[in-house]
């Protein structure tokens, strides 16, 4: 399986501040059809997760350009600038190149 | 607007069954892929299982740990798609959810609680 090694597990961070959580996978997540499906996702307490970006650095609809992914191959980041109150919580990264499909276990976004 | 809810969580004792249902709304279902992931404080998120449309006559992957136990299925008529759950164990206790093939859009996820 493949292997989504996020780091670091917890962040700390002022209002109005910028931060970046890395992403690595244990093979490359490139598929054959050229696409490279790397998800990044927040999880405030007691919701679903909600879709940042999607395939690397495509941000979802209604996303704040606040948040940016970048990467490729097995090396990926999301960035946050300017961070506000509603971005707390976990973040997580998600492979949906290879089966079975998997997740990083998660980096949570608190306040300093 | 795109909406997935998931029913028919609950408390249940090891060995037994139990069927879960994603009802979809606000989106193309009948081509789209469908996928059931969980969350558990011990596993973290895990994806369990995909089903694709009926061009792929249907085409279902599975994770390890739930092949041979669980099975995806769906309903185009009813926008619909189901998880079988069998054999339960006490490691499949977790939040459930639905999860479409863009992995954008998931429903608010159901409790499965497997204990004696």
């Amino acid at each position: 399986d493949v292997v989504m090694t996020q780091t670091p597990v917890s962040l700390s961070v002022s209002l109005g501040g910028q931060t970046s959580i890395s992403c690595r996978s244990s093979q490359s997540l490139v598929h054959s059809d050229g696409n490279t499906y790397l998800y990044w996702y927040l999880q405030k307490p007691g919701q679903s997760p909600q879709l940042l970006i999607y395939k690397v650095s495509n941000r979802f609809s209604g996303v704040p350009d606040r948040f940016s992914g970048s990467g490729s191959g097995t090396d990926f980041t999301l960035k946050i600038s300017r961070v506000e109150p509603e971005d707390l919580g976990v973040y997580y990264c998600y492979q949906g190149t290879h089966y079975p499909y998997t997740f990083g276990a998660g980096t949570k976004l608190e306040l300093k | 607007e795109v909406q997935l809810m998931e029913t028919g969580g609950g408390l249940v004792q090891p060995g037994k069954s139990l069927k879960l249902t994603c009802a979809t709304s606000g989106f193309t279902f009948s081509t789209a892929w469908m996928n059931w992931v969980r969350q558990s404080p011990e596993k973290g998120l895990e994806w369990i299982a995909r089903i694709k449309p009926k061009s792929t006559n249907y085409a279902t992957e599975y994770a390890e740990s739930v092949k041979g136990r669980f099975t995806i299925s769906r309903d185009d008529s009813k926008s619909s798609i189901y998880l079988q759950m069998n054999s339960l164990k006490e490691e499949d206790t977790a939040t459930y959810y639905c999860m479409d093939g863009g992995y954008a859009y998931w429903g608010q996820g159901v409790m499965v609680t497997v204990s004696s």
